[in-house]
Formats: C-alpha cells, sequence, structure tokens
C-alpha cells in the first residue's frame, strides 16, 4: 500500500514567483492537511481539505491557497513567493477526516526560495 | 488561545536508560494527543497517541501518559536504543479547531552508546 506521495521532493524558486505542490494521500484516505515545518515556527498548519471542501485553514496570509480534488489528491499554491516562504512543506492524510485512524505524514517538499 | 508546550528543547541519554518528554496544553476540552518521531530528513511518523478518555496507553518500549486536571501528557521511552534518536514532536486538537493539529516545538533526543 502506497504511502503519502509528495511531488516535487525539491524546489528552488525566486522571489515573486508562484508554486504549485502537489499530495497524493493514501488509497481511500479522504482528508489531506498541508503543515509548514520551519526551524523557527516549527510545524504550523495550513488548511485541511476533505472530499473536495476547505474544511479549516490556519493562520497564514492568502497567498496560500489551496485545492482538492475528486480523486483526493490535493494541490497548494504559494503565490508571490517570499524569502521567508522557505519551509519544508508537508501534507499528511487520514482516512475519514477524524482523529480516529492517526494521521499520516509524507516525506515533503523542501521549497527555497532565493 | 491554542497552545502546546513541549520539554525540554534536548535530551541526552545513555543507551539503555529512560527517556521521558513532557507537553503541557492550554485547552481543557483537547481531547486527541498524538506523538510523532522525524529522523533527520525524513518525514515524521505517528508513534503512539492517546485520546481523553484514556489515562495511559503503552506500546512495547513506549508509552505516553495523560494528566487531564493537569492538561499535561508524556512519552516515555524505555530501554533506549540509537535508533531512537531522533526529533520527537507532541501535539494536540482543540475544541473549535476540527482535526488541526498543534504541535510542541519539539525535542532532539539523542541517544548514546
Amino acid at each position: 500500500k502506497a504511502g503519502v506521495t509528495q511531488t516535487p521532493r525539491y524546489l528552488i524558486k525566486t522571489r515573486g514567483q508562484q508554486v504549485t505542490l502537489s499530495c497524493s494521500p493514501i488509497s481511500g484516505h479522504r482528508s489531506v492537511s498541508w503543515y509548514q515545518q520551519t526551524p523557527g515556527q516549527g510545524l504550523q498548519f495550513l488548511f485541511e481539505y476533505f472530499s473536495e471542501t476547505q474544511r479549516n485553514k490556519g493562520n497564514f496570509p492568502g497567498r496560500f491557497s489551496g485545492r482538492q480534488f475528486s480523486n483526493s489528491r490535493s494541490e497548494m499554491n504559494v503565490s508571490t513567493l517570499e524569502l521567508g516562504d522557505s519551509a519544508l512543506y508537508l501534507c499528511a492524510s487520514s482516512l475519514d477526516g477524524t482523529t480516529n485512524y492517526g494521521y499520516t505524514f509524507g516525506s515533503g517538499t523542501r521549497l527555497t526560495v532565493v | 488561545g491554542e497552545n502546546v508546550e513541549q520539554h525540554p528543547s534536548t535530551l541526552s541519554v545513555q543507551e539503555g536508560d529512560s527517556a521521558v518528554i513532557k507537553c503541557t496544553y492550554s485547552d481543557s476540552a483537547s481531547n486527541y494527543f498524538p506523538w510523532y518521531k522525524q529522523e533527520l530528513g525524513k518525514r515524521p511518523q505517528l508513534i503512539i497517541d492517546i485520546r481523553s478518555n484514556v489515562g495511559e496507553k503503552k506500546d512495547q518500549r513506549i508509552a505516553v501518559t495523560l494528566n487531564k486536571t493537569a492538561k499535561h501528557f508524556s512519552l516515555h521511552i524505555t530501554e533506549t536504543q540509537p535508533e531512537d534518536s531522533a526529533v520527537y514532536f507532541c501535539a494536540a486538537t482543540f475544541k473549535g479547531g476540527g482535526n488541526k493539529l498543534t504541535f510542541g516545538t519539539g525535542t532532539q533526543l539523542k541517544v548514546e552508546l
């Protein structure tokens, strides 16, 4: 059974550009959450999607957006990149969008903004 | 607000000793408390979790205890091994936050030979 797949693994972008990251959850999982991990701020919640609907959103500016497709795959987009957006972006999937079965993280996308 | 405090930030133990990491949370209505292990360059992996209706849970060398009155929970690792060396994160869900996990700041555990 494949785990949570995130692509690409690494990205280097220039300030002002935009970026799209992809997350494919474990087969059958309907919930995808996104987290940003930095040395200074730790793991911070970005948003959660369940059945193509955003159910929850963290305290990030509107430059951060996401969506979920009918096959549960999710994408997040960051526009007008800033140096401070450099981070490891992790997605986590869960079976039914509750904590009953726990969350499984992907290996993340390492974004570097130069 | 939603807050999880984690201590210590670094912990060094000798192989075979026990390690304890503690977290406190701010909302008495929190009901789910997972622990994740993250090795260098790898994804966080769920190692154990506990719910508010349980006081303790064990899985081989790992145990988690929850004190709802004091609003804190702890991870206990017995008979530590070098492969236990990693960063450990506690987390909690908060009332009104859905299934959003709020994480502690992490503990770098080093098991020395």
